[in-house]
């Protein structure tokens, strides 16, 4: 059980198009769900806390415009990459906070790794 | 500002022996440790928390050992197997405040164990 799945697992694109990477519960529901950005041989850094039916809330120094944020429902959560730049290749990784779990319980997806041409 | 520090990049441990990794945290605000394991290009797989009522856990061949005075946090593995080959991120969360689970990660130990 618990079970996070990210869709593509990996996606090259062109500098200026728009990238959404998908994230899924697939045996539980989640009403929070963190997006997080890893850089080579860094740590996670949460970029925003989602929940479902309400706005993202974006952690210090991330764009709101540009890392755009939907939830729109207990099992899926998405993240849109506008208008991409070389910069913004990096590995994204979903997490899932159960319903009824514990207050910081977290399943995590196996990332998306974003390439930007 | 670096909240939660690994400062060992990489350690390398001989099949069966103990492995030891270290975790600094400064704010005092956590309450809550997590160890996550991560394979490369995979997310991080939950492998053992503390909570700061307590200064040890223990499951299996993982124990976690926290000094609150000291803000340190301890993994150990024992004895040590070649599956355990990994990144090992430490985490921590802030009081329970529901609504507030953020995690603030540690940059990771790349550990090896030698066969």
């Amino acid at each position: 059980g618990a079970v996070v799945s990210q869709h593509p697992s990996r996606v090259i694109c062109k500098s200026g198009t728009s990238v959404k990477i998908e994230c899924r519960s697939l045996d539980f529901q989640a009403t929070t769900m963190f997006w997080y950005r890893q850089f080579p041989k860094k740590s996670l850094m949460l970029m925003a806390t989602s929940n479902e039916g309400s706005k993202a809330t974006y952690e210090q120094g991330v764009e709101k415009d540009k890392f755009l944020i939907n939830h729109a429902s207990l099992t899926l959560s998405t993240l849109t990459v506008t208008s991409a730049h070389p910069e913004d290749s990096s590995f994204y990784i979903c997490s899932a906070r159960p319903l009824a779990g514990a207050y910081n319980e977290q399943f995590f997806g196996p990332g998306t790794r974003l390439t930007v041409l | 500002d670096q909240q939660v520090k690994q400062n060992s990049p990489s350690l390398s441990v001989q099949e069966g022996r103990i492995s030891i990794l270290n975790c600094d945290y400064t704010n005092s605000m956590f309450d809550y440790f997590l160890w996550y394991k991560k394979y490369p290009a995979e997310g991080p797989t939950f492998l053992i928390s503390i909570s700061s009522i307590k200064d040890k856990n223990e499951d299996g061949r993982f124990t976690v050992f926290l000094n609150k005075s000291a803000k340190h946090l301890s993994l150990h593995i024992v004895p040590s197997q070649p599956g355990d080959s990994a990144v090992y991120f430490c985490a921590a969360s802030p009081r329970a405040n529901f609504g507030n689970e953020k995690l603030t990660f540690g940059t990771g130990t790349r550990l090896t164990i030698i066969p």
